[in-house]
């Protein structure tokens, strides 16, 4: 099983200000299979950032991946108040697919 | 649209038997793998397994192999997340997630809203 290590585990940054999270796994990632996902409380999560760099659907350009083999960052490079949540990257190229045990961001 | 409506929040002692369900619409049900994840309360997301609809074919975490039962039943385009034998260790929130598209090696875009399941005495 590949398990992911995230860090750090609270980021809290002034709006405008530059995130940069990170999600180091135990083994290579098989072909790059490696996600991203926002939480906000009480919310299902929400995809923003599949095959390490591409972002899903609705993502503002703010938001980007990168990495490659067992280290994975994701960036946002202009926090936003809306931005606040848990982030949390997962593996699915092997099983059992994992997730790394989340970033909180908090927004000062 | 397409969307998974999970089914409502459940209260159940140890020891009893329960499923829960998510149902999808707006696309073909039995093309697309559906999986499953737990959080527990103030925890982080755990995949317990995924399922696809159209033969069956279920893949397990081994965290979760025999403790839960996936199934599918796509006449009502649903899926469904059973217990035989609760334990107040299930407290958890259980989501259940599509990918994009119908292959096998893709991220989650389409999310249920999630079932609360709480056990206790």
């Amino acid at each position: 099983e590949i398990v992911l290590t995230q860090s750090p585990g609270t980021l809290s940054l002034s709006p405008g200000e530059r995130a940069t999270l990170s999600c180091r796994a135990s083994q290579s990632v098989s072909s790059s299979y490696l996600a991203w996902y926002q939480q906000k409380p009480g919310q299902a999560p929400r995809l923003i950032i599949y095959g390490t760099s591409s972002r899903a659907t609705g993502i503002p350009d703010r938001f980007s991946g990168s990495g490659s083999g067992t280290d994975f960052t994701l960036t946002i490079s202009r926090l936003d108040s809306e931005d606040s949540a848990v982030y949390y990257c997962q593996q699915y190229g092997s099983s059992p697919r994992t997730f790394g045990q989340g970033t909180k961001v908090e927004i000062k | 649209e397409v969307q998974l409506v999970q089914s409502g929040a459940e209260v159940k002692k140890p020891g009893e038997s329960l499923k829960i369900s998510c149902e999808g619409s707006g696309y073909t049900f039995a093309n697309y793998w559906i999986g499953w994840v737990r959080q527990m309360p103030g925890k982080g997301l755990e995949w317990m397994g995924i399922i696809y609809p159209g033969d069956s074919d279920t893949r397990y975490s081994p965290s979760f192999q025999g403790q839960v039962t996936m199934s599918a039943d796509n006449s009502i385009t649903t899926a469904y997340l059973q217990w035989s034998s609760l334990k107040a260790s299930d407290t958890a929130m259980y989501y259940c997630a599509r990918p994009s598209t119908t292959t096998y090696y893709d991220a989650f875009d389409i999310w249920g809203q999630g079932t609360m399941v709480t056990v206790s005495s």
